[in-house]
């Protein structure tokens, strides 16, 4: 399996622009998650999924952040506007459903830059 | 808050020594893990403890576990330049699907 795969890798946009992150989990896991990571405030649960549902949504900042799931395949996290504090790095992360002991495997993240 | 806290923030070792890292945390739990970063990378998994052990160990990775003092270590025996990256716990709060991750401690083994 090639891993839970996010693009793009980078993303340089000016504020107000719309942007889409994008996350394909690994086939067979049932649970998806978004985080966002800066220095200051470390690795943040924004949301997360359980068979496409969204389960959890306590940590997305604002209402200009949106999470979809259409299917078992593919996420996306979209900002709408974007702000220059919205400049992290954006990780997805999945993990098959085995009870009490659910190891996460992250992808290679999303560099947000907001100008 | 749940999170963990990782001690130290960092730590610079030379090649060979053993490394240790703490891990605190604030609320009841039914396991901890421990994920690696490098540099630009996203997290991996590195071990896991469950609530009912003490202690576990991985190849040169040795986790222990207190949920009286509500902490974690993760040792790391015989050091080496490749182990240089940024160390986090993880924490479950008796929701198997949601983790909260520590600040991390970033670890420089130098050559």
């Amino acid at each position: 399996d090639a891993g839970v795969i996010q693009s793009p890798r980078h993303e340089v946009t000016e504020m107000g622009q719309e942007v889409t992150l994008r996350c394909k989990p690994i086939s067979g896991h049932n649970s998806l998650f978004w985080y966002r990571q800066t220095m200051m405030r470390g690795l943040e649960l924004l949301i997360y999924f359980n068979n496409n549902v969204p389960i959890d949504d306590s940590g997305m900042p604002e209402d200009r952040f949106s999470a979809k799931m259409p299917n078992a395949s593919f996420s996306t996290l979209k900002i709408q506007p974007s702000e220059p504090r919205d400049s992290a790095v954006y990780f997805c992360a999945s993990s098959p459903d085995r009870g009490r002991e659910n190891i996460q495997y992250f992808g290679a993240g999303t560099r947000l830059s907001v100008l | 808050s749940q999170q963990g806290e990782e001690d130290p923030q960092a730590l610079s070792i030379q090649e060979g020594e053993n490394a240790t890292m703490n891990c605190s945390y604030k609320t009841s739990i039914n396991n901890l893990q421990w994920y690696r970063q490098n540099s630009g990378r996203g997290l991996v998994h590195l071990i896991l403890i469950r609530s009912n052990e003490r202690e576990k160990h991985s190849g040169r990775l040795r986790v222990t576990l207190d949920t009286s003092k509500k902490s974690s270590s993760l040792l790391i025996t015989a050091s080496r330049a490749a182990d240089t990256a940024s160390y986090f716990c993880a924490t479950d709060a008796n929701n198997f699907n949601k983790f909260y991750f520590g600040s991390g401690t970033k670890l420089n083994v130098k050559p």
